[in-house]
């Protein structure tokens, strides 16, 4: 069956960066794409982008660009997600999500906190 | 950016009521939409697709419809375990967007 496996989670300091990552199973890897959302305490869900793991195609929120990049290592079926110049509202539960060929999301990983502070 | 609308943002009821949630869009997005389930400390859980397709293994009280603008989330009769928070999510064009959600209690 489809599985996500996310890294565990994280305490950064304001300014640092993370790298989150999504390790695939179950399914050929490079077929689908994946994305992102994060959910900040007691927030709702905000969706973050997508990158195509056949190809590497990105796709960012915009309020996200240029602290944020996705990528994708096809020779281990992992996803990458990381995100720069962390900030206090940065604090939230981030997962990543196989998309179907219509791109709903029927799998989900685990998800992993990460927490900014000083 | 499409935002969607959902109302009501928190609903209480018993074990048996039939529940419906709305979620709105800002503009047109055909039926580029899909219901999600989140429990406490948990992932999301694909209900509905394009709008009215039951995920697999989703018990059939669980039905959407609507298209354009207006869609529902209907739970026919609502099990101890439906209460949770309930969002919708927008297909249609980038960026993807949830609406801020609707959280099921028990009454």
């Amino acid at each position: 069956q489809v599985q996500l496996v996310q890294s565990g989670a994280e305490v950064k300091k304001p300014g640092a960066s993370v790298k989150v990552s999504c390790k695939a199973s179950g399914y050929t890897f490079t077929s689908y794409g994946i994305s992102w959302v994060r959910q900040a305490p007691g927030q709702g869900l905000e969706w973050m982008g997508w990158i195509s793991a056949y190809n590497g195609n990105t796709n960012y929120a915009q309020k996200l660009q240029g602290r944020v990049t996705m990528t994708t290592d096809t020779s281990t079926s992992t996803a990458y997600m990381e995100l720069r110049s962390l900030r206090s509202d940065d604090t939230a539960v981030y997962y990543c999500a196989r998309e179907d060929s219509s791109g709903y999301y029927h799998d989900w990983g685990q998800g992993t906190l990460v927490t900014v502070s000083s | 950016d499409v935002q969607l609308t959902q109302s009501p943002s928190f609903l209480s009821a018993s074990v048996g009521d039939r529940v419906t949630i709305t979620c709105r869009a800002s503009q047109g997005i055909s039926s580029y939409l899909a219901w999600y389930q989140q429990k406490p400390g948990k992932a999301p859980k694909l209900l509905i697709y394009a709008a009215s397709t039951l995920q697999s293994g989703v018990p059939s009280r669980f039905s959407g419809s609507g298209s354009g603008t207006e869609f529902t989330l209907t739970i026919s009769s609502l099990q101890p375990e439906d209460f949770a928070t309930y969002y919708c999510q927008q297909l249609n064009s980038y960026p993807l967007t949830f609406g801020g959600g609707t959280k099921v209690e028990i009454k």
